[in-house]
């Protein structure tokens, strides 16, 4: 069975900290993506990576850095957490045919 | 434009109907469509996904894509209250001369409600 884990569901940070997020899968899949997905904008790919320490920008990658060390798990990092970071942050894989599995999400609010 | 378009919602439809649920894009090379369902606080989970002209059958689902016209449907046979949701239509864009590396583009999403 497809399994995406994300490490923490409720994630409760101060402005200013340093965040991460850690996401791992089971599938040996290429692909990972994180996303956030805020009420009325849908969800917005941050960054995506494609092999073990390969990453590329999506949409909104600005205030956000991720890690890809091994093939089953990928890191986003927010360098120094904003009030504007507060959001569902997701996590999903893919096989190259596209279909994409994600984790339970992690609802992270910055105070 | 945006990219990828879903009807807008809120939908409402009655127990035992048909919900219709639409989406267009823009990326004429688009080949493979997905439609994801989430419920509210959860995480999107695939339903179906579509990569030829036509229809795709899946229990209640039905999945029709028209390629031509650039506009992917999915229908909701014999509605039921838990099919309240929210549906994200997603589409995996045209190559244009590098990869894709499995990325999608996804509407806005639809909010369904079948109402008892």
């Amino acid at each position: 069975d497809v399994k995406v884990t994300q490490s923490s569901r409720y994630l409760v940070k101060r402005t200013g900290e340093k965040v991460f997020l850690e996401c791992v899968q089971d599938m040996d899949h290429e692909n990972m993506f994180w996303y956030r997905q805020d009420p009325g904008l849908g969800l917005r790919l941050i960054y995506f990576s494609y092999d073990v320490k390969m990453k590329e920008k999506g949409d909104i990658p600005e205030g956000y850095s991720v890690s890809r060390e091994k093939k089953e798990r990928f890191s986003l990092i927010l360098e120094s957490a904003s009030t504007n970071q507060t959001s569902m942050y997701l996590c999903a894989s893919s096989l190259p045919r596209n279909i994409q599995y994600f984790g339970a999400g992690t609802r992270l609010s910055v105070l | 434009q945006k990219e990828v378009e879903q009807n807008s919602g809120p939908l409402s439809v009655p127990e035992g109907a048909i919900a219709s649920l639409n989406c267009t894009y823009s990326d004429r090379g688009s080949q493979s469509f997905f439609w994801y369902r989430q419920y509210s606080g959860k995480s999107p989970e695939l339903i179906m996904f579509i990569y030829s002209n036509g229809d795709k059958e899946d229990g209640r689902f039905t999945a029709q894509l028209n390629k031509a016209s650039q506009y992917v449907s999915l229908l909701i046979r014999d509605s039921q209250p838990s099919d309240s949701a929210t549906y994200l239509c997603a589409v995996k864009p045209s190559n244009a001369g590098g990869t894709s590396y499995g990325k999608l583009t996804f509407g806005q999403g639809t909010i369904l409600t079948v109402h008892p």
